[in-house]
């Protein structure tokens, strides 16, 4: 059965730094890897998705990478900002289908 | 290009009443999954129809039932609810839900039972 683990829970930064949030799975079997932001209460909005042939995808300050062999992805912030405080998840494709499953969570607090 | 749009954003209900959720995907998705939020358990996987048919479902009790029309738009209907079922109940669409595919989730429907 595949478990998706985020570490840590959550994450307190000054302004500016860089910062790695850290993802693993136990089998190493996925189809493709997202990575989501939340905003409390809201729905969430995807931010990368890296297919498991790809080993990682960039999107603006935004940097995911996937070893599959080692069952982890991480997802690289810089120059963190206040803005990007939220609650970050990543879900793993369980088949070939819309399937996803989801790690916890973990929540950022970038401080001025 | 239109999101993901969910209806109602909010219900209350009482234990033992049912309830009918609203989704209407992307334009041209034809995959539409459906997830449960709550604090101690994170999001589940419900179950995601596409093209009007079930393909996949989460461990969820009979009670939770969904189906998708021609149009891709899809529904999630809970029976005899019980407290338990308070959560925050999001849905996602994507092209096929292949694995090229990004998932799209929309605002979701905040149920409250009481």
């Amino acid at each position: 059965k595949q478990e998706v683990t985020q570490i840590p829970a959550a994450l307190s930064v000054p302004e500016g730094e860089n910062l790695v949030l850290n993802c693993s799975f136990t089998d190493s079997a996925i189809y493709n890897l997202q990575w989501f932001r939340q905003d409390p209460g809201k729905g969430l909005t995807s931010l990368l998705l890296i297919q498991s042939s790809q080993r990682e995808q960039t999107s603006g300050r935004l940097n995911a990478s996937l070893d599959k062999s080692s069952g982890r992805s991480t997802l690289y912030i810089a120059a963190s900002q206040p803005g990007d405080s939220a609650t970050y998840l990543c879900a793993v494709g369980a088949g070939n289908t819309g399937k996803l499953i989801f790690g916890q969570g973990t929540t950022l607090q970038v401080k001025p | 290009k239109a999101g993901v749009t969910q209806t109602p954003r909010y219900l209350i209900k009482t234990r033992g009443q049912q309830v009918t959720l609203s989704c209407s995907p992307i334009s041209g998705h034809r995959s539409v999954s459906w997830y449960q939020q709550t604090p101690g358990q994170g999001l589940q996987f419900l179950f995601e129809y596409f093209s009007e048919t079930q393909r996949n479902k989460g461990n969820f009790p009979g009670r939770f039932s969904g189906r998708q029309f021609s149009n891709s738009r899809s529904e999630m209907n809970v029976s005899t609810l019980e407290l338990g079922d308070s959560a925050l109940y999001l849905c996602a669409s994507s092209v096929t839900g292949a694995d090229y595919n990004e998932q799209f989730f929309g605002p979701g429907t905040r149920l409250t039972v009481l």
